[in-house]
């Protein structure tokens, strides 16, 4: 069954610094996914990353795929305060006919002013 | 374009009791998957629908079903509801062909079981 971890799952910083989460799934997947999820709501889509190699960026986040690794990132930089949220990574099992996702444990952002 | 809309968006049940949620997708998505979120477990899969059809079910017992309809809206329902089952139960919708889609996700029903 694939697996996916995340780490760190806890993550305070200071407004300005930069970071990064990371994401290890354990067998081969065509599709990861990023979420940003504020406490209370829903699940919003930050990124789709669909091949080795991919870079996707957006405002102050930037994530990227190593699919020989397994391995994903979410960068942050210049951490402000709005971006203190818990986020999660997914991935879809290869070569499925399915859109199910497995989620990470997810890390929880605290931004500190 | 409008999201994907579920209902109730609060339910308060009692042990023993039955419950169903609606999801409605996007207009033109054909595919609605079930998660349910609770904070011992994460985000884990209940069900895949697509054009009215199960495509794949997660590891839950056989008291949570789900249907799809032939207009994409899709209902689950928990039988014999349990203290355990309280969560924020999602809904997922998505374009087909998926390859470079996301799957866009519903506010959620807060199910609180006592």
């Amino acid at each position: 069954e694939l697996k996916v971890e995340q780490n760190p799952l806890f993550l305070s910083m200071q407004e300005g610094k930069n970071y990064t989460i990371y994401c290890n799934y354990s067998t081969t997947s065509d599709r990861l996914y990023w979420y940003r999820q504020d406490p209370g709501k829903s699940l919003e889509s930050l990124f789709v990353l669909l091949s080795n190699g991919a870079v996707k960026q957006e405002g102050r986040l930037m994530a990227s795929l190593d699919t020989k690794a397994r391995l994903s990132t979410l960068h942050i930089t210049a951490a402000v305060h709005d971006l203190s949220a818990t986020y999660f990574c997914a991935v879809i099992n290869y070569g499925g006919a399915t859109n199910k996702l497995i989620f990470g444990t997810g890390t929880l952002l605290a931004v500190q002013p | 374009k409008a999201g994907v809309t579920q209902t109730p968006r609060y339910l308060i049940k009692t042990r023993g009791q039955q419950v169903t949620l609606s999801c409605s997708p996007i207009s033109g998505h054909r595919s609605v998957s079930w998660y349910q979120q609770t904070p011992g477990q994460g985000l884990q899969f209940l069900f895949e629908y697509f054009s009215e059809t199960q495509r794949n079910k997660g590891n839950f017992p056989g008291r949570f079903s789900g249907r799809q309809f032939s207009n994409s809206r899709s209902e689950m329902n928990v039988s014999t509801l349990e203290l355990g089952d309280s969560a924020l139960y999602l809904c997922a919708s998505l374009l087909e062909p998926a390859f470079q889609e996301t799957q866009y996700f519903g506010p959620g029903t807060r199910l609180l079981v006592l």
